[in-house]
């Protein structure tokens, strides 16, 4: 029964490129939830999702973020034109149902150089 | 707005001894709570959680008390091992709401032989 894969586990990217991160969720868990943790703080939500659906992005920086959850494939996270500040670890969660069954995944370490 | 706060950054304990976290929080929508650790490198793992209709939950040597009124909980752990020494992150969410985690800044705890 595999966690929540998330890939790659390192990513560097030079300043102005575009970073993907991939997450799997578990088996049967229709939930995805992505978290991003900066150096010494805690984690902080950044958008929920159901398949094919976005449904809160309260977390998300307003600009050069986006995330999907297509019908079939892992979600993913998408970073455009990244800047140093966009360097932290992010993490990817899923659940059945809610915050019941939360599983996190191993996350990406995002470098932007 | 810093929702939930953890406002011990470390603390150390003698291995056989109670470790003792604490976690308070401000927004009284809250109806459920959760401890997670966390390895360096990893994914924060589950340990325990709380419902706010309880004051205690017990699993085995961690034990998670809830004041309500306080507005305040706490994370036992009895006796301490080794293997403990981890960041421990407090994290509390709306059931009925947005489903999503709010998280403590960590306490990053240290049992020592």
């Amino acid at each position: 029964n595999a966690g929540v894969m998330q890939n790659p586990r390192h990513l560097v990217r030079r300043r102005g490129q575009e970073a993907r991160l991939r997450c799997s969720p578990m088996k049967g868990h229709s939930h995805v939830y992505w978290y991003r943790q900066l150096p010494e703080e805690g984690l902080k939500f950044m958008v929920y999702l159901q398949k094919e659906n976005i449904i809160d992005e309260s977390g998300m920086p307003k600009e050069r973020f986006s995330a999907e959850f297509p019908k079939e494939g892992p979600s993913i996270l998408r970073i455009q034109q990244v800047v140093r500040g966009d360097s932290a670890a992010y993490f990817c969660a899923s659940s059945p149902q809610g915050p019941y069954g939360y599983t996190f995944g191993s996350g990406t370490r995002l470098t932007v150089v | 707005d810093q929702q939930v706060k953890q406002n011990s950054p470390s603390l150390s304990v003698q291995e056989g001894r109670i470790s003792i976290l604490n976690c308070d929080y401000t927004n009284s929508m809250f109806d459920y709570f959760l401890w997670y650790k966390k390895y360096p490198a990893e994914g924060p793992t589950f340990l325990i959680s709380i419902s706010s209709i309880k004051d205690k939950n017990e699993d085995g040597r961690f034990t998670v008390f809830l004041n309500k009124s306080a507005k305040h909980l706490s994370l036992h752990i009895v006796p301490s091992q080794p293997g403990d020494s981890a960041v421990y992150f407090c994290a509390a969410s709306v059931i009925q709401g947005a489903q999503k985690l709010v998280f403590g800044q960590g306490t990053r705890l240290t049992i020592n032989p």
